[in-house]
């Protein structure tokens, strides 16, 4: 039984420079989520998705970020022009139903 | 606004003391109530759930949390802790968009 998985796990790039994110849920879960943890927060819902439909996007999703689902499996998230604030913990999660979500390991993140 | 809070930002405990920790949650509708644990540098790990029905849930590693609608709260317990369950403790409420609290750290002693 293989869980949602996440790559890469880390990241370090220089500002300015575009980095994508990609994440592969549970075999047949039809939701997916992105997440960011910041350092000693909670995790924050960025956007979701029911298979390739992306329902719901946070106000933390600036114009920089995007993400994918495109034939309703795994997912990207791409972030533009990245900021040192954007320096995180990417985690994706995904879930059969939306009542009960499994997370990824998650993609750490570092702007320098 | 719906909210989660977790008031202990930090707890201690030795091993095999017992174990609480807090969750209260503001949440308009019917709130479906989680606990994840996640370990240093990884994801979140998913512990127990409250939907409905009994307001005791059991879950993994045997831990347990209670609903107490009236208090609007759902904390986890533990009747003896392993220094392995040393690690970051969130509470979450909500459907599809979770909404989650800043995490309890537990540590353990010896």
């Amino acid at each position: 039984d293989t869980g949602v998985s996440q790559d890469p796990r880390h990241k370090i790039t220089k500002r300015g420079q575009n980095v994508t994110f990609r994440c592969d849920p549970i075999s047949e879960h039809n939701r997916l989520y992105w997440y960011r943890q910041t350092l000693g927060q909670g995790p924050e819902f960025l956007t979701y998705f029911q298979n390739e439909a992306q329902l719901e996007k946070s106000r933390l999703l600036s114009d920089r970020f995007s993400a994918e689902r495109p034939k309703g499996s795994f997912s990207t998230l791409e972030i533009q022009r990245t900021e040192q604030g954007d320096s995180a913990m990417y985690l994706c999660a995904s879930s059969p139903t939306g009542f009960e979500q499994y997370f990824g390991p998650g993609t750490r993140l570092t702007v320098t | 606004a719906q909210s989660v809070t977790q008031p202990d930002i930090h707890i201690t405990v030795s091993e095999g003391a017992s174990l609480e920790l807090r969750c209260n949650y503001s949440y308009g509708a019917t709130p479906y109530l989680f606990w994840y644990v996640q370990s240093p540098g990884q994801g979140l790990q998913l512990l127990l759930k409250y939907f409905s029905g009994d307001t005791l849930v059991q879950g993994i590693k045997g831990f347990e949390a209670e609903f107490k609608r009236s208090q609007s709260s759902f904390n986890l317990r533990k009747p003896s802790v392993h220094w392995s369950d040393a690690a970051e403790y969130f509470c979450a409420v909500g459907t599809d968009k979770l909404i989650f609290g800043t995490g309890t750290r537990l540590q353990v002693f010896p």
